[in-house]
């Protein structure tokens, strides 16, 4: 199956820092998700991005599906901003479910 | 409804015994998805529905784990003869499916926390 990694599984920032999340996958795709898992453990999806740049407000993303990789940016960073980003990849047009990556564990400090 | 609801939100039950877990996802949204995950680690996929086609089970890691759907409304995975090992959070997401133009990406609840002791 689809392998996807992402790095650097752990991130230190101190408040107001900028941060990018890097989500590497070995196969073509048919599209790509980035989320959220906050410290209570709710998954809030940030982005929908099978190819190209999205922004939303502080954060946005940009997939090069060619290359295979996917990028999420973090500027001005909030302690609000912490918990854990995965990247999820899907591969088959007839297959709905995604795989998704190990994570990035990003901690902001005030 | 507005979001993914599941139920119960915690779950603690004796090992041997069967659980069954609920998820009712957004209105309009044909996909529905289970994932697991246990504590520190990643979302493992368990299984997919999408409308009236036969669900893609290819996740459900043995045969004590099953799901029902009617349609495009409710789900329940059922766990059988539970294990200690089957303690995690299992979550549900819903989205639109793939015909063209439109963001079909995943809404999660915000799971069931299930402990087997």
């Amino acid at each position: 199956g689809i392998q996807v990694e992402q790095s650097p599984p752990d991130l230190i920032l101190q408040e107001g820092a900028n941060s990018t999340l890097r989500c590497n996958f070995s196969d073509s795709v048919n599209n790509l998700q980035w989320f959220h898992q906050n410290p209570w453990g709710q998954l809030i999806n940030l982005f929908y991005i099978p190819s190209g740049t999205k922004q939303n407000g502080r954060l946005s993303a940009t997939t090069v599906a060619t290359e295979r990789y996917s990028l999420l940016y973090i500027s001005s960073s909030q302690t609000t901003d912490s918990g854990v980003y995965f990247c999820a990849v899907q591969y088959n047009t007839n297959a709905g479910k995604s795989t998704f990556g190990d994570g990035t564990t990003l901690t902001v400090k005030p | 409804g507005a979001g993914v609801s599941q139920s119960p939100s915690n779950k603690v039950t004796e090992k041997g015994k069967d659980v069954e877990l609920r998820c009712d996802p957004i209105s309009g949204h044909t996909a529905l998805y289970w994932y697991r995950q246990r504590l520190g680690q990643g979302l493992e996929f368990l299984i997919y529905f999408q409308g009236n086609s036969a669900p893609d089970k290819s996740g459900l890691p043995s045969d004590r784990f099953s799901a029902e759907r009617t349609g495009e409304s409710v789900s329940t995975l059922t766990i059988q003869r539970t294990q200690q090992e089957d303690s995690a959070v299992y979550l549900c997401a819903s989205s639109f499916y793939l015909t063209g133009g439109r963001d079909y990406g995943y809404t999660f609840g915000s799971g069931t926390r299930l402990t087997v002791v």
